[in-house]
């Protein structure tokens, strides 16, 4: 079975630092999709970025970027230039590609610090 | 709106209660799905509808659960004999017919269910 794994509960950034927020995932397909939704307090989850496995470039979304290592199965979130607005629980989500189910991990807390 | 709409926003119900949570997805959206959010948890599939068809209902935890979306559109999830370990934040998502292959959801801001 696919499992996603976020190590870290908590994270905190200076405003206009960079944070990187780490997951992993377990699989054998190789047809897959990995994200990152971010969810604030109003509890709806949107999503930041996305990266399709067959794609050997890193995605990138304005301030976020992504370090997508297939081989070590690690997609990590890089957040430049943090702002106020950034603080949510971000969620790394595996779908396989037949699939329409989302997996996720359970989360990373990230504050950030005036 | 145009964004996914689920009520109500909190619903408070006493163990052994009936429950029904309403989602109303974005229009033109023929997809749709719910998650359950446990405290300090992500989010976990539940069931997914196609039009008015359920294409994939192996989330649901037991025969308590039941979900429906007669006209394609709103969908109502139903929980019989409600149980404290229901209690959650329940999560509607929507996506139109090409985005169920990118994982792209929109999801609404989800029924927080808590179960005395």
């Amino acid at each position: 079975a696919q499992t996603v794994t976020q190590s870290q509960p908590e994270m905190s950034v200076q405003e206009a630092e960079t944070v990187t927020l780490s997951c992993t995932y377990d699989t054998s397909e190789s047809d897959y999709y990995l994200f990152w939704y971010k969810q604030p307090p109003s509890r709806q989850m949107i999503l930041v970025i996305r990266q399709e496995a067959y794609k050997q470039q890193n995605a990138t979304e304005n301030r976020f970027s992504v370090n997508f290592q297939k081989a070590a199965k690690s997609f990590s979130l890089k957040i430049s230039d943090s702002q106020l607005g950034d603080a949510a629980m971000y969620f790394c989500a595996y779908k396989r590609g037949a699939t329409n189910k989302l997996i996720f991990g359970t989360g990373t807390l990230l504050a950030v610090q005036p | 709106g145009a964004g996914v709409s689920q009520t109500p926003s909190n619903k408070v119900t006493e163990k052994g209660k009936y429950v029904e949570l309403r989602c109303d997805p974005i229009s033109g959206h023929t997809a749709l799905y719910w998650y359950r959010q446990s405290l300090g948890q992500g989010p976990e599939f539940l069931i997914y509808f196609q039009g008015t068809g359920a294409a994939d209902d192996s989330g649901l935890p037991n025969d308590r659960f039941f979900a429906v979306r007669p006209e394609g559109s709103v969908s109502t999830l139903k929980i019989q004999r409600t149980e404290r370990g229901d209690s959650a934040v329940y999560l509607c998502a929507s996506s139109p017919l090409g985005g169920q292959n990118t994982g792209e959801l929109f999801f609404g801001e989800g029924s927080r269910l808590t179960v005395l």
